[in-house]
């Protein structure tokens, strides 16, 4: 099946720097690759969704300065937290699908734990 | 736009009962594909079943099996015999023929009683 691999699995950072997190379609292309944040006991919110060789799409009331992202092959995508705060804390979690049909499920990367300090 | 209800935020089942766990729907796309996922407490979000809306057959994969009921916009996962492992957050998943952003329910979580 489709794997779709995240690193770091936990990264702990100080406020102010920046975090980048790396995902990877293994076995397949990607041409759209999704970033979700988790809060505690809450379902997945959508961040942005990112296109190959293009700009990302952020959803509405997610900072694009702040979160980075890069698309930059059919394998890879990063989201990169810049100036972390304490705030910014939280579960990332990406995902791609191997096509854009509405019949083919996402598959999701393990996740992120980010704890800013 | 889309909204997806999960009205169970927490259930509780003895281990080798069935469970059903409550999913509903609303648009007004004809193409849509509904999604359920495990999330254990490690994080990670496993993929168990898929139902399309041109499907004429509920879904079925081992012990996971989809009550698709279109036309009350419901799609309500079904998992039988259940096991220890299956404690979890389980979310319901919508994705519209015409997008490609998945929309989540809030989650149930299960714990299995042994």
């Amino acid at each position: 099946g489709a794997v779709v691999s995240q690193h770091p699995s936990r990264v702990i950072c100080k406020s102010g720097t920046s975090v980048k997190i790396e995902c990877r379609s293994l076995d397949f292309q990607a041409t759209t690759m999704f970033w979700y944040r988790q809060f505690p006991k809450q379902s997945l919110m959508l961040m942005a969704t990112s296109n190959e060789g293009s700009k990302a799409t952020y959803e509405q009331g997610v900072e694009k300065d702040k979160f980075l992202i890069n698309h930059a092959s059919l394998t890879l995508s990063t989201l990169t937290v810049t100036s972390a705060h304490p705030e910014d804390s939280s579960f990332y979690i990406c995902s791609a699908g191997t096509s854009s049909s509405y019949n083919s499920p996402l598959h999701f990367g393990n996740g992120t734990r980010l704890t800013v300090t | 736009a889309q909204k997806i209800t999960q009205t169970q935020p927490g259930m509780f089942v003895q281990e080798k009962e069935a469970v059903t766990l409550d999913c509903t729907y609303d648009t007004s796309d004809p193409s849509y594909g509904l999604f359920w996922y495990k999330q254990p407490s490690s994080g990670e979000m496993i993929f168990l079943i898929y139902q399309g809306s041109y499907d004429q057959q509920n879904a079925t994969e081992g012990r996971y099996s989809l009550n698709f009921q279109k036309a009350r916009k419901s799609a309500n996962l079904v998992i039988s015999a259940s096991q220890l492992g299956d404690s979890a957050m389980y979310f319901c998943a919508f994705l519209s023929g015409g997008y490609q952003k998945v929309t989540f329910g809030t989650g149930t979580k299960l714990q299995v009683i042994p």
